[in-house]
């Protein structure tokens, strides 16, 4: 099945500096990759999405790359404000099954 | 529109005891599916369902059943409760395959 990476599984940067997390999956069929931001005590929220036959989108600070090659993709938040700090997700689907990394627990200091 | 509604919101649950965790949407989403998370290993994939009448398991189904009657609901049922079930369950759904995933607030589960 599906194996998915996530580093690093915490991250503490400067208000305004910019955020980078880290994917990696192992099934090459897999063509549907979302990030999710999870707040305490809620569920995962959708952030942003991309489709295997796009390399990058962006949505106002937020931004996600992939490279279908070396199968791995990333999310790139910029300006990073206090209220980015959460735990996001990274996920793989091919077909019914979406497949979760592990979290990337992000703080942002003030 | 309350999106994913998800009951009980906690549970304390003695072993071997039997439950059944409510999931319903009203966003009209023929998927729906079970996740649990468990503290570092992320969500993992219970069941789903891509429609009234149809179910499939995921990467982690046993102990675990699904019947999904109806659109709108689709209740995951614990039928013998052990330790190793306790864990924070939530449900999603979807228009489809390859689709956004809508999450409700889940429902933190305790088996002593």
């Amino acid at each position: 099945g599906e194996n998915v990476e996530q580093h690093p599984s915490t991250l503490s940067v400067q208000e305004g500096d910019s955020a980078v997390i880290k994917c990696t999956y192992s099934d090459s069929a897999s063509n549907y990759f979302p990030w999710y931001k999870q707040e305490l005590g809620k569920g995962p929220q959708l952030i942003i999405d991309i489709r295997s036959n796009v390399g990058e989108k962006k949505d106002q600070r937020i931004a996600v790359t992939l490279n279908k090659t070396a199968k791995h993709f990333s999310l790139h938040i910029t300006e990073t404000q206090p209220e980015d700090s959460a735990v996001y997700f990274c996920a793989a689907s091919r077909g019914g099954q979406l497949t979760f990394g592990s979290g990337t627990q992000l703080t942002v200091l003030p | 529109n309350a999106g994913v509604t998800q009951t009980p919101k906690f549970q304390v649950l003695k072993t071997g005891q039997s439950m059944t965790l409510q999931c319903a949407q009203d966003m009209n989403h023929e998927y729906m599916s079970w996740y649990r998370q468990d503290p570092g290993m992320g969500l993992r994939l219970i069941h789903y369902s891509v429609g009234a009448g149809i179910t499939d398991q995921g990467e982690v189904p046993n102990g675990y059943n699904v019947s999904r009657s109806t659109t709108e609901d689709f209740p995951l049922r614990l039928l013998s409760a052990a330790p190793s079930q306790t864990s924070v369950y939530f449900c999603a759904t979807g228009q489809g395959f390859g689709q956004p995933q809508h999450f409700g607030d889940g429902t933190r589960l305790s088996i002593l």
